[in-house]
């Protein structure tokens, strides 16, 4: 079968730095996407991988690794407009993207 | 560029009512879906359309869809339920396997 897992919450501190898992489950896999979606907005793409490894975008970076099945999202020098929720998102050998449900990230000052 | 739009942004309907969500996207994109979001849970694809002309084979109870042409795919709720209470999201992208998914900001759908 298929599925994908994520922390529901994280709260972090503004400027540290802050890594969202993302687990899963697939028999056939054509890539791994990150989007950030604020409160009532829609989602925006923030990465794609589909070789292991890390990409760094920025203050972003995203890290797959397709053997255990395992992303994640590192956020560096954390700032208050980082608070939202960050979805990852499988897509599957029929090409459908298979969501996580996301995880709400909270930043304090 | 608008990009993906989607309207209403709010609606509130009876049980057993009919309406129409729309969308529209400006970027030629081929692939068109409705997606459903709700509290707890992963966007969960309603239906899709690779390309104007197209949709999914199978259609979920409840629901109704048509692709006309390239830029608009409404999702119609036949007779609408509590149980379709939820923020209803529309895609589009190009279809290749590395491509962005365009989302529009979404309609807040409650059912009474």
């Amino acid at each position: 079968g298929q599925n994908i897992d994520q922390p529901t919450e994280m709260t972090a501190t503004e400027g540290a730095i802050v890594q969202i898992n993302c687990t899963y489950q697939t028999s056939g896999f054509n890539g791994l996407f990150w989007y950030q979606q604020h409160a009532g907005e829609a989602p925006t793409f923030l990465s794609y991988n589909v070789l292991d490894g890390l990409e760094e975008k920025g203050r972003f970076s995203s890290f797959l690794s397709r053997s255990k099945g395992y992303s994640y999202l590192l956020l560096k020098e954390l700032q208050m407009k980082d608070s939202a929720s960050y979805l990852c998102a499988f897509m599957d050998s029929n090409y459908q993207l298979i969501w996580g449900a996301g995880t709400k990230l909270i930043i304090k000052p | 560029n608008a990009g993906v739009t989607q309207t209403p942004k709010f609606h509130i309907l009876k049980t057993g009512q009919s309406m129409t969500l729309q969308c529209a996207q400006d970027m030629n994109h081929g692939y068109m879906s409705w997606y459903r979001q709700d509290p707890g849970m992963g966007l969960r694809l309603i239906y899709y359309s690779a390309a104007a002309g197209t949709t999914d084979k199978e259609v979920p109870n409840g629901y109704n869809v048509s692709r006309l042409n390239t830029e608009d795919f409404p999702l119609r709720l036949v007779s609408a339920a509590p149980s379709q209470t939820s923020v209803y999201l529309c895609a589009s992208s190009s279809g290749r396997p590395d491509a962005l998914t365009h989302f529009g900001n979404g309609t807040r759908l409650t059912v009474t």
